[in-house]
């Protein structure tokens, strides 16, 4: 079974201070992809990586997609009240699957 | 990016009744759309791929005669609950890929209550 790995499922952080978050498989992907998610509304995409080591930067957002092409990190410097979401990535073998989500609270 | 909507963004409903929810894709063709469903403060559950011109393809546990599913051209998708109850309520959210990408484009979303 695929299986999709979130962490941490919830983040709430100061303004101004950096963070990371996970997400891990034990199958390789052929893509990932994150997504952010506001509450009533649909999850919007933020970037697609492809290549093992791939990385990608989005402002202050980094992502970074595993050598082994099985896990990604997504890293927010200096995080803004405006970054609070749910963060979720999703992988695609021969259907995309998700993760359950990192929910990000920003505090001013 | 490709843009997706949906119709309505919400809905009340009694019991029992059906409700349409519609998936359009704006400015691009999609062969398939996709229908999530996510429950509060979860992530989101696939229920079907919706292919244009053929039966949709459901998810284990999805009853495919609830949630009825009609890809009827190449830019939209509706999904039918029908006989509506209040463990129906949630957020249904389609999604559709430009078919050569992995990448999938969400719609708002339609928020279903059913009373």
């Amino acid at each position: 079974t695929q299986l999709l790995e979130q962490s941490p499922q919830f983040l709430s952080i100061q303004e101004g201070e950096n963070l990371t978050v996970y997400c891990n498989s034990s199958s390789v992907f052929s893509s990932l992809q994150w997504y952010r998610q506001e509450p009533g509304e649909g999850p919007v995409l933020l970037v697609t990586v492809v290549t093992g080591g791939e990385v990608k930067k989005l402002k202050r957002l980094t992502f970074q997609f595993g050598d082994a092409r099985k896990d990604s990190s997504l890293h927010i410097t200096a995080a803004q009240p405006g970054d609070t979401g749910l963060y979720l990535c999703a992988g695609f073998v021969d259907k995309i699957i998700f993760g359950k989500g990192t929910r990000l609270h920003i505090l001013p | 990016g490709a843009v997706v909507s949906q119709h309505p963004s919400r809905v009340i409903c009694k019991s029992g009744t059906s409700v349409k929810i519609e998936c359009r894709s704006l400015d691009f063709q999609a062969t398939t759309m996709f229908w999530y469903r996510q429950f509060p403060k979860q992530s989101l559950m696939l229920m079907a791929t919706s292919n244009e011109g053929s039966k949709a393809t459901y998810e284990q546990g999805v009853e495919k005669d609830k949630f009825l599913i009609n890809h009827a051209s190449l830019t939209l998708s509706t999904l039918t609950v029908t006989s509506a109850h209040p463990e129906d309520s949630s957020f249904y959210i389609c999604s559709a890929d430009l078919g050569s990408t992995d990448t999938q484009y969400f719609g708002p979303g339609t928020r279903l209550t059913v009373l």
